[in-house]
């Protein structure tokens, strides 16, 4: 089975600071990871995700995350952040080989002020 | 309208009560999933199907009971809820149950139980 451990369950920060949204996994298999983003009363939106190849990724709003094997660990980074992207992160794994079961870690609440 | 919706997206039911929630996605997918979302913990997967059979029960009580009449709709019927079942029950679609399949989620439908 596969776990994930979101290290901060909160983390505030000023706008245009850089941010690190931490994210350990425990897995005996190869793994595909995911971020996903929650604003305010919505849902779940896929922020990025690592299958293979790179393990820098990056999505359309300016975060990045990198697959660390050795460390099993896939953080989220993002150089700047605005007010906009207050909200809640969650990280997620799911076997690489078999299964498709998506396994959360708790989440991480980031609170961007002026 | 595209991607999933969810109806209602606010719930509150005595615990004598029998409600339904539904989920509706407009993306061509034949696998959906149910997940509840409690304060502070991981998503919990509660039920998947994929094209129109269910493959997955997660050791969920009998007083949810999931519906899914056709690869577009899902339901989860709800009686005899307790007080600890309020949380918000996010639905998720995905392509199939091939292992890279992103899962889409809906808004989530927030459910209080008194």
């Amino acid at each position: 089975a596969q776990s994930v451990t979101q290290l901060d369950s909160q983390v505030p920060v000023f706008e245009e600071a850089p941010v690190e949204l931490r994210c350990n996994y425990s897995s005996s298999v190869s793994v595909y990871l995911f971020w996903y983003v929650q604003y305010p009363n919505q849902g779940l939106q896929l922020l990025l995700k690592y299958l293979s190849g790179s393990t820098l990724v990056e999505s359309i709003n300016g975060f990045e995350a990198e697959f660390n094997k050795s460390q099993t660990s896939f953080h989220l980074r993002k150089p700047s952040v605005h007010i906009s992207d207050t909200a809640e992160y969650f990280c997620a794994v799911r076997p690489a080989n078999s299964g498709y079961a998506l396994n959360f870690g708790k989440g991480t609440s980031l609170l961007v002020t002026p | 309208e595209t991607g999933v919706t969810q109806t209602p997206r606010h719930l509150v039911m005595g615990m004598t009560n029998k409600k339904s929630l539904k989920c509706e996605q407009h993306l061509g997918h034949n696998a959906m999933y149910w997940y509840k979302q409690s304060a502070k913990k991981p998503l919990e997967l509660m039920f998947v199907y994929n094209f129109k059979e269910q493959t997955e029960n997660n050791s969920v009580p009998s007083r949810f009971s999931p519906e899914c009449p056709n690869s577009s709709h899902l339901f989860l019927h709800l009686h005899t809820l307790q007080p600890e079942d309020s949380a918000l029950y996010l639905c998720a679609s995905s392509q199939d149950l091939r292992t890279q399949g992103t899962q889409y989620f809906g808004p989530g439908t927030r459910l209080l139980v008194l």
